[in-house]
């Protein structure tokens, strides 16, 4: 059974950082392309990004809203993907799920959700 | 607002058929493979429809996807008070890393 499951989450101020985990179990983590997808409150889903397999470049590539403010990152020994987030700001306020993703682009499985609230 | 257009809502009668419509650009449904996903209220979405038309492992043939050109159409066919949910559409975007998806299209089954 896959198993994704995101910790890390919480209140913090703008300005600040954050960094959320994904423990990943019941598939070959080393095979998976993983990717972090948010939903703030009522709103749609939105793309954060994704990170590719080590055989594939392993590269990630984030959305606009994002960029050069959160970094994807994964420990294939540990079947780790990370979120790290910086100079948060009150739009970043939503549900983080962590992914599995395919090449197709089909996101199989997802996380129970980990919420995240930047407020002052 | 999204990049995918979806309708906001649609709505029909138990027993009934509907569709869902999710509109998009070359940059991405028109070159991309589409999926379709389903969530209910304080839950994670669930895979409903991946590459255009397949159906993963465990989801009924009442729901059908396709694919013409920059638009894709969920189907539900059948419709049960249980399907009541909201449901996205996405697909890869070559020009807006990494993908996009549809605002959502709340189904109520009256």
């Amino acid at each position: 059974e896959v198993k994704l499951v995101e910790s890390g989450g919480g209140l913090v101020e703008p300005g600040g950082s954050l960094r959320l985990s994904c423990a990943a179990s019941g598939f070959i983590f080393t095979d998976a392309w993983m990717s972090w997808v948010r939903q703030a409150p009522g709103k749609g889903l939105e793309w954060v990004g994704r990170i590719k397999m080590k055989t594939d470049g392993g590269t990630a590539d984030h959305a606009a809203p994002v960029k050069g403010r959160f970094s994807i990152s994964r420990d294939d020994s540990k079947n780790m993907v990370y979120l790290q987030m910086n100079s948060l700001k009150i739009e970043d306020t939503s549900v983080y799920y962590c992914t599995t993703v395919t090449w197709a682009g089909t996101v199989d499985y997802w996380g129970q959700g980990i919420l995240v609230t930047v407020s002052s | 607002q999204s990049v995918l257009t979806q309708p906001p809502s649609v709505s029909a009668a138990p027993g009934q058929k509907v569709t869902i419509s999710c509109s998009g650009t070359s940059s991405n449904i028109g070159n991309h493979y589409v999926s379709w996903y389903q969530q209910f209220p304080g839950t994670a979405p669930k895979l409903l429809i991946y590459e255009n038309n397949k159906r993963p492992s465990g989801i009924p043939d009442r729901f059908s996807g396709s694919k013409s050109g920059t638009s894709a159409t969920l189907g539900i066919t059948g419709l049960q008070t249980g399907d009541e949910a909201d449901y996205y559409c996405g697909a890869w975007d070559t020009s807006l890393s990494p993908g996009v998806f549809g605002g959502g299209t709340k189904l109520t089954v009256l």
